[in-house]
C-alpha cells in the first residue's frame, strides 16, 4: 500500500510554545489529507481535512487558531499546534488520501505523540 | 452525518476462541467499511476493507468480515484467535461526503489469555 510518513514520531515542548508535525505522502500524491488526535485509550478523533492549496475545514469543537493545518503541496501537510499545554499532549494522527472515487482508502501515517511539560 | 457505533468496548477471550465484534454504522448513502487493528505501541494497520462486491470480505491474519447493508452491520470475525491477536480494533466508515473523510468507531480493545 501507499506510505505516509510523520515527523517527528515524539516530541516533548514546554507549555507555552509551539509545535510542528509533519505529515508526507511519499509515493502517491495526496489530494486530501485529514488530521486525527487520539487519547489514551480512546479511538481516533477527526481534527480536520486538509486539501492541497486551500483552506482547512475543522470538525466541531476543534480550534483552528490552536491548531493551524497548512497543506502547501500534494505531498506534505503540516499541523501546528500553537502555544501547547499539557491539556494538548495526546497522539496525533495524519492520514492521506488520492483522488475522489468511490473506491477511495485513506493511508495512515505512524503518528506523533505529543507531550507538553 | 456519518456515524459507527462498536458494540463491545472490552473482551477477553481464551486461545482458540472464536471472535465477532460488532460495528454497525449510520449513513444512508453508499459507504466504504474498514476494520483496522492497534498492536500495543504501535500504529493502525488496515486488516480488512470492503468497497464493493462480495459482502463476505477476507483480509490478513485470518480475519473477515460481512457486510449486511439491511443491517447497517460490518462485524468482524475470527475462528480461532491467538494470543497475538490482542490489540484494539477499530471499525471505520468513510463516504462520498465531506471529502472521504473516515470516521471511527470508539474501538474494542480485545485480550487474548495464553
Amino acid at each position: 500500500g501507499a506510505v505516509v510518513s510523520q515527523h517527528p514520531s515524539r516530541v516533548i515542548c514546554k507549555s507555552g510554545t509551539s509545535v510542528k508535525i509533519e505529515c508526507r505522502s511519499l509515493d502517491f500524491q495526496a489530494t486530501t489529507m485529514f488530521w486525527y488526535r487520539q487519547f489514551p485509550k480512546q479511538s481516533l478523533m477527526l481534527m480536520a481535512t486538509s486539501n492541497e492549496g486551500s483552506k482547512a475545514t475543522y470538525e466541531q469543537g476543534v480550534e483552528k487558531d490552536k491548531f493551524l493545518i497548512n497543506h502547501a503541496s500534494l505531498t506534505l501537510s503540516t499541523l501546528t499546534v500553537t502555544s501547547a499545554h499539557p491539556e494538548d499532549s495526546s497522539f496525533y494522527i495524519c492520514s492521506a488520501i488520492w483522488g475522489n472515487s468511490r473506491n477511495t482508502e485513506a493511508f495512515f501515517g505512524q503518528g506523533t505523540r505529543l507531550t507538553v511539560v | 452525518a456519518q456515524s459507527v457505533s462498536q458494540h463491545n468496548h472490552h473482551v477477553i477471550l481464551s486461545e482458540a476462541a472464536s471472535l465477532e465484534l460488532g460495528c454497525n454504522y449510520s449513513y444512508g448513502g453508499t459507504v466504504n467499511l474498514f476494520w483496522y487493528v492497534q498492536y500495543p505501541g504501535q500504529h493502525l494497520q488496515l486488516l480488512l476493507k470492503y468497497f464493493s462486491g462480495d459482502p463476505l470480505v477476507k483480509g490478513i491474519k485470518g480475519f473477515e468480515a460481512e457486510f449486511i447493508k439491511s443491517k447497517f452491520s460490518f462485524n468482524l470475525r475470527k475462528p480461532s484467535v491467538q494470543w497475538s491477536d490482542t490489540a484494539e480494533y477499530f471499525c471505520a466508515v468513510n463516504a462520498n461526503t465531506g471529502g472521504f473523510k473516515t470516521i471511527f468507531g470508539a474501538g474494542t480493545r480485545l485480550f487474548v489469555k495464553a
